[in-house]
């Protein structure tokens, strides 16, 4: 167990729809990255928040969005749903965020259908 | 831009060495990570390499760094059952990381 949750476990939505997904980091860690993985694309880093605030983008559609609140939990929220959003999205959290080696620790994941 | 690349499968016995290969591009890379992702689980991080080093061993786990050839290689001593799993290779570009599409390895008893 890394100390990070995500929930829910599984998320089955219909196209169109929004949902949000969220993540608790091990107590301590002040960063929250976020990464999908699906088969065609492999992990790909979508954002990075450290103490509430955005510190680095990657492959995130304008359709998504983020935030890390007071607590350091994060939200990711997924809308106009399309099927190609169907995969396995994790969290993963570290104690600073850019002091090497920045060991990020996974959670589990949350895995989204768009039917 | 960033690339990493790993071969897709590997199958060993019980008790042999397992050896995972990855390429990356990126020159700048300060570390190197090895992840291990089992069936329905999260990423749990093995062990990583700075990049001015050759070689970080942790008990079983040995890895390897050719910075000329931006090679990096995961050995696994005594494979066990319990290894099998999908292995992915990753290398830091600021501070996200960019994962390898992995690599599953099966072995058998």
């Amino acid at each position: 167990d890394s100390g990070v949750t995500q929930t829910p476990k599984h998320l089955i939505t219909a196209t169109g729809q929004r949902v949000t997904l969220r993540c608790s980091p091990r107590s301590g860690d002040l960063s929250v990255y976020w990464y999908q993985q699906s088969l065609d694309q492999g992990l790909q880093f979508l954002i990075q928040y450290y103490n509430g605030e955005e510190r680095a983008k990657g492959n995130i559609l304008e359709r998504f969005s983020a935030q890390q609140f007071p607590d350091l939990h994060s939200e990711l929220n997924l809308s106009s749903l399309e099927l190609g959003d169907s995969a396995l999205y994790f969290c993963a959290s570290s104690v600073t965020g850019d002091l090497p080696p920045n060991e990020q620790f996974f959670g589990p994941g949350t895995r989204l259908t768009v039917l | 831009g960033e690339d990493v690349e790993q071969s897709l499968f590997l199958s060993v016995r019980e008790g042999d060495s397992s050896v995972i290969n990855c390429t990356y591009t990126d020159s700048s890379s300060t570390y190197l990570y090895w992840y291990k992702q089992e069936p329905g689980a999260g990423l749990q991080l093995l062990t990583y390499i700075f990049s001015n080093m050759d070689m970080k061993q942790d008990q079983r786990l040995t890895v390897l760094l050719n910075k000329k050839d931006k090679h990096l290689s995961l050995r696994i001593a005594d494979t066990q059952t319990g290894d099998s799993a999908i292995y992915f290779c990753a290398e830091s570009a600021g501070t996200a990381l960019i994962f390898g599409k992995g690599t599953t390895l099966s072995v058998s008893s």
